[in-house]
């Protein structure tokens, strides 16, 4: 157990809906990355938050968009979902003082589009 | 060019063998990299991290980095079939704060 929490587990929808996913990093860790892992893509970086402030952007589409707040948990917001978004979206987390070559991840959050 | 290329396998191999899991990467400037270990239906696990050139140890597990030829390795030994899984290798970039993946490699290890 990593110490990074993800909610829910499992998400099954439709096309054009929009999903929340939420994610609570270790204690103390103060970044919180954000990656989605296809089968076709891999594990693509998305986006990384560090105490409430957006640090770097990877691949991340237009109608997706992430926050982390004041207690810093983070949520990454999936709206108008297309078949292709159907994927398992993992959080990470890492000390302060460290970057992303010392994070760990959580168990992820498996995304079914219908 | 992709930033990191890994071989996808899968790779089966009997326990006791000694595996090598390889990936190269484009960028000369990048000086850490890691390896991570992912089972079925389950989060990225860190296994280890190298910075620049040389070999790193751990237990069974051995990291190794040849910057000259662009070159990550991971080689397990005495492989147990509790090592079937995928393994990634990884690159930060962006001063640390995004990590390059690679495809993985899928291991099975056949008791």
């Amino acid at each position: 157990d990593s110490g990074v929490t993800q909610t829910p587990k499992h998400l099954i929808t439709a096309t054009g809906q929009r999903v929340t996913l939420r994610c609570s990093p270790r204690s103390g860790d103060l970044s919180v990355y954000w990656y989605q892992q296809s089968l076709d893509q891999g594990l693509q970086f998305l986006i990384q938050y560090y105490n409430g402030e957006e640090r770097a952007k990877g691949n991340i589409l237009e109608r997706f968009s992430a926050q982390q707040f004041p207690d810093l948990h983070s949520e990454l917001n999936l709206s108008s979902l297309e078949l292709g978004d159907s994927a398992l979206y993992f959080c990470a987390s890492s000390f302060p003082g460290q970057g992303a070559e010392t994070q760990y991840f959580g168990p992820g959050t498996r995304l079914l589009v219908l | 060019q992709k930033e990191v290329e890994q071989d996808p396998g899968p790779l089966s191999v009997p326990e006791g063998a000694i595996v090598s899991l390889n990936c190269t990467y484009s960028n000369s400037a990048f000086q850490y990299f890691m390896w991570y270990r992912q089972y079925s239906r389950k989060g990225p696990e860190l296994l280890m991290y190298t910075y620049s050139s040389g070999n790193k140890e751990d237990g069974r597990f051995t990291a190794q980095v040849d910057k000259s030829s662009k070159y990550i390795s991971l080689f397990i030994r005495d492989s147990q079939p509790s090592d079937s899984a995928t393994y990634l290798c990884a690159i930060p970039s962006g001063g640390y704060q995004k990590v390059t993946f690679g495809t993985g490699t899928k291991l099975q290890v056949i008791p």
